[in-house]
């Protein structure tokens, strides 16, 4: 059974630090991992979506990368702004008997203070 | 296009009360799953849909739960005799027919049962 954990679960941060949220799961077959942001009561937005294939992806200040085989992914957020301040979340796309899936962690809660 | 939209953001019901919600996922999307998230939790696998196809449900869903996508477009998620332990946000996702694709989420529905 696939599980994803995320590490640390919270988090708090000056603005302008450099730091790095760690999320690591259990099964290597995955097809891609994607990191989410949520706002307290709200959806799930999308940051960045990383490949089975690929090692890295960027967008703008954020980086994320995938290292499939121990297991691990890394979200790199660059010069941190009280606009970050939200919950992160990573999850593993997989299948199994014709089926799919998104698998969560459960989340590290980032607090970047002014 | 404007996203997946779920209705209603917010659904206050009695103990015992059967409520439904609706998901309109992205148009094109044939994929969509139905997530439930509690407080300081990542959001948790209920069903996934491949088009009008109800291809998996989760154990977590009891007999009380039942899950639609009439015609593959937009699915509705139907709780009879609410209990207590149902209040939680219930969130919704569409993906393209190309698991390279990214998921994408609705603002979800918050749930709470009295």
């Amino acid at each position: 059974k696939q599980e994803v954990t995320q590490i640390p679960a919270a988090l708090s941060v000056p603005e302008g630090e450099n730091l790095v949220l760690n999320c690591s799961f259990t099964d290597s077959a995955i097809y891609n991992l994607q990191w989410f942001r949520q706002d307290p009561g709200k959806g799930l937005t999308s940051l960045l979506l990383i490949q089975s294939s690929q090692r890295e992806q960027t967008s703008g200040r954020l980086n994320a990368s995938l290292d499939k085989s121990s297991g691990r992914s890394t979200l790199y957020i660059a010069a941190s702004q009280p606009g970050d301040s939200a919950t992160y979340l990573c999850a593993v796309r997989i299948t199994q008997g014709g089926s799919e899936k998104l698998v969560f962690g459960k989340g590290t809660k980032l607090t970047v203070n002014p | 296009d404007t996203g997946v939209s779920q209705n209603p953001r917010h659904k206050i019901t009695k103990r015992g009360q059967n409520v439904t919600f609706r998901c309109d996922p992205i148009s094109e999307h044939n994929r969509l799953y139905w997530y439930r998230q509690t407080l300081g939790q990542g959001p948790e696998f209920l069903t996934y849909f491949q088009n009008e196809a109800q291809l998996e449900k989760s154990r977590l869903l009891s007999d009380r739960f039942s899950a639609e996508r009439p015609k593959g477009s937009f699915s509705t998620l139907e709780i009879q005799r609410t209990e207590q332990g149902d209040s939680a946000m219930y969130l919704c996702a569409s993906s393209h027919w190309d698991t390279n694709t990214e998921a994408f989420f609705g603002q979800g529905t918050r749930l709470t049962v009295v």
